[in-house]
């Protein structure tokens, strides 16, 4: 029943590794998008994918590579991670109408801890 | 640069009384507002979206006025209850679906 969801939850691993996140969501809808939250709880955007395209790209180092097999799945493949990528990781999604005022809707987030 | 602004410090008020949280923005002129309540360990809840020619938008408890001159929204809970404890973070609209949050505000009911 679950709208937007999320894997893993936790996700502890060393500097230098290579991990995945995966999003999904059964709105139906167009739209989804990852944010960062870091340690002081600052929500910050860094991709959204409208329909499997990439439409807004944030200041992201190019180690951050999402991916978007089809509008339902969103995954975020994270290269050579650092210290700094800990945080928390939230998906979210919207129904991506044109010219709409969008709700978002957040998955439960996936809290990255490198070490 | 854009900013948006809500109290970094925690808002303690007592059950039943009206909490009130500010977002004050700058250098932007978005389109709609939004609320969202974030718990601990939790994705953010849509709660209101307030759009820039609406004055105030309600909802059951919830009060949200959007002040474009002032570049300002208030967010009103009233007869607060303890379980509305948690924080509140204020989103701007920066057009092709893309949302900017400010930093949250933390609300603390007590019984």
């Amino acid at each position: 029943d679950t709208a937007v969801s999320q894997t893993p939850k936790y996700l502890v691993t060393q500097m230098g590794n290579d991990k995945s996140i995966k999003c999904e969501q059964n709105l139906g809808h167009d739209t989804m998008y990852w944010y960062k939250q870091d340690s002081k709880k600052f929500l910050k955007i860094m991709f959204s994918y409208n329909n499997k395209e990439l439409i807004i790209n944030e200041t992201v180092p190019n180690r951050f590579s999402p991916k978007s097999p089809d509008k339902a799945h969103l995954n975020l493949h994270i290269n050579s991670l650092e210290l700094g990528d800990s945080a928390v990781y939230f998906c979210a999604s919207s129904s991506g109408l044109a010219g709409a005022q969008e709700t978002q809707y957040f998955g439960p987030g996936t809290r990255l801890l490198v070490l | 640069s854009q900013k948006i602004e809500q109290n970094s410090e925690a808002l303690n008020i007592q059950e039943g009384k009206t909490a009130t949280l500010t977002c004050n923005y700058t250098n932007y002129s978005p389109a709609y507002l939004q609320w969202y309540r974030q718990d601990p360990g939790r994705g953010p809840v849509f709660l209101l979206l307030i759009r820039e020619n609406e004055k105030e938008k309600r909802k059951e408890r919830l009060k949200v006025t959007f002040d474009t001159t002032l570049k300002q929204s208030l967010f009103h809970i009233t007869a607060s209850q303890p379980a509305d404890s948690a924080t509140y973070l204020c989103a701007l609209d920066r057009g092709f679906q893309k949302l900017v949050f400010g930093t949250g505000t933390r609300l603390l009911v007590s019984p």
